[in-house]
């Protein structure tokens, strides 16, 4: 079955305590990207992947690292999380085709910080 | 840079009436469009697409949706709305030469039987 594989589903941690949530798709999609899910400002992109070795910082980057060691995996990284970062972040993958629009979502991530 | 706007934050319809959700964007040229819905709890699903051609595109799920580019606009519509529809409806853009999508804040949609 395709799809796109988000964990933890959900986490609470504590101010400072690195973490990661890891993406993986089974589409061999070169596109990858991650979002932030908050009430009223929609989803807002935090970086995305047109290939391996390839990522650049999407609208709100800040405080977020990105790999893309290989095709399949996209980690988001959160070296020191602050509170201003607990959010529902989900991961999308797509092909590069005609735009990289057609988006296949994960079901998020609920990341608490405290 | 592109940006979209979806005028309502929340519309409330009853089951069997006509929906039609606003989505306006704003972009130099003639973007790549998309409708996602996200169900309570779930990742979002793509609804429909336009990228050139017909104005008016079908999608999934009885949905469709029509660009008019003197107005800027691609709104969702559906005849008839089903219960089954509540979830919440994003609107998105993306640059043709581009490789980033742009959201909308979203528009809720509650269903009353």
């Amino acid at each position: 079955e395709a799809q796109v594989t988000q964990n933890p589903r959900y986490l609470i941690t504590v101010t400072g305590k690195k973490l990661t949530v890891t993406c993986s798709q089974n589409m061999n999609h070169e596109y990858m990207s991650w979002y932030r899910q908050d009430p009223g400002l929609g989803l807002r992109q935090i970086y995305y992947s047109m290939n391996v070795e390839v990522t650049d910082k999407g609208d709100v980057p800040e405080g977020y690292k990105v790999s893309r060691k290989e095709k399949r995996n996209f980690p988001l990284i959160l070296e020191s999380p602050s509170p201003n970062q607990t959010s529902l972040y989900f991961c999308a993958s797509s092909f590069i085709g005609q735009g990289v629009g057609e988006l296949f979502f994960g079901e998020g991530s609920r990341l608490t910080v405290l | 840079a592109q940006s979209v706007t979806q005028p309502d934050i929340h519309i409330t319809v009853s089951e069997g009436a006509s929906l039609e959700l606003r989505c306006n964007y704003s972009y130099g040229a003639t973007p790549y469009l998309f409708w996602y819905v996200q169900s309570p709890g779930q990742g979002l699903q793509l609804l429909l697409k336009y990228f050139s051609g017909d104005t008016l595109v079908q999608g999934i799920k009885g949905f469709e949706a029509e660009f008019k580019r003197s107005q800027s606009s691609f709104n969702l519509r559906k005849p008839s709305v089903h219960w089954s529809d509540a979830a919440e409806y994003f609107c998105a853009v993306q640059e043709t030469s581009g490789s980033r999508l742009t959201f909308g804040e979203g528009t809720q949609l509650t269903v009353n039987p």
